[in-house]
């Protein structure tokens, strides 16, 4: 158990709604990463949160949002869902601010599985 | 363009030998490498890092290797046992990007009794 929990496991959803995955750090961390796997291709890299700031972005769509609470919460918004939107979506934690001196590990969470039919 | 790279999809070892695993990259400007473990339904579980100042880490069964000059990092895993049998993931750091890992496309191993 990484200490990372995220909610819900599995969602099933139609074409051009709208979701909202929710990701919980490990106790005291202050990062925050999401990323999307989809079947043919590995880990990509979505989005960093530093204690409510953005950090990076990295190739996340411009109908997906996300931000992050002052609890460290944060939460990953899925809208006009398209078919090609079905992965795996995972979060990750760390302690750090992420830079060129820092290590870099993250720890992830179990994952959401969304669906879109 | 694809800048960290495992071109073994899939590996298969005995129980108690030797397993290699490989990864390529393409961009001189990461500053941590990372291994992590995957099991089907579940988040990837760290292994080991390396920082790029570094060419070898160990810990336990696990060592990392770091060839700078070829770009190119390998996990060793000795003995090799068949509950290591997952997705193998390497991961790297850009600098000053945020802190966001590149994954390569990772290497399936399967460790036989």
């Amino acid at each position: 158990d990484s200490g990372v929990t995220q909610t819900p496991k599995h969602l099933i959803t139609a074409t051009g709604q709208r979701v909202t995955l929710r990701c919980s750090p490990r106790s005291g961390d202050l990062s925050v990463y999401w990323y999307q796997q989809s079947l043919d291709q590995g880990l990509q890299f979505l989005i960093h949160y530093y204690n409510g700031e953005e950090r990076a972005k990295g190739n996340i769509l411009e109908r997906f949002s996300a931000q992050q609470f002052p609890d460290l919460h944060s939460e990953l918004n899925l809208s006009s869902l398209e078919l090609g939107d079905s992965a795996l979506y995972f979060c990750a934690s760390s302690g750090l601010a992420g830079g060129a001196t820092t290590g870099h590990t993250q720890y992830f969470g179990p994952g959401t599985r969304l669906t879109v039919l | 363009d694809q800048q960290v790279k495992q071109n073994s999809p899939s590996l298969s070892v005995q129980e108690g030998r030797i397993s290699i695993l490989n990864c390529d990259y393409t961009n001189s400007m990461f500053d941590y490498f990372l291994w992590y473990k995957k099991y089907p339904a579940e988040g990837p579980t760290f292994l080991i890092s390396i920082s790029s100042i570094k060419d070898k880490n160990e810990d336990g069964r696990f060592t990392v290797f770091l060839n700078k000059s070829a770009k190119h990092l390998s996990l060793h895993i000795v003995p090799s046992q068949p509950g290591d049998s997952a997705v193998y993931f390497c991961a790297a750091s850009p600098y000053n990007q945020g802190g966001k890992l590149i994954f390569g496309q990772g290497t399936e191993l399967s460790v036989k009794p």
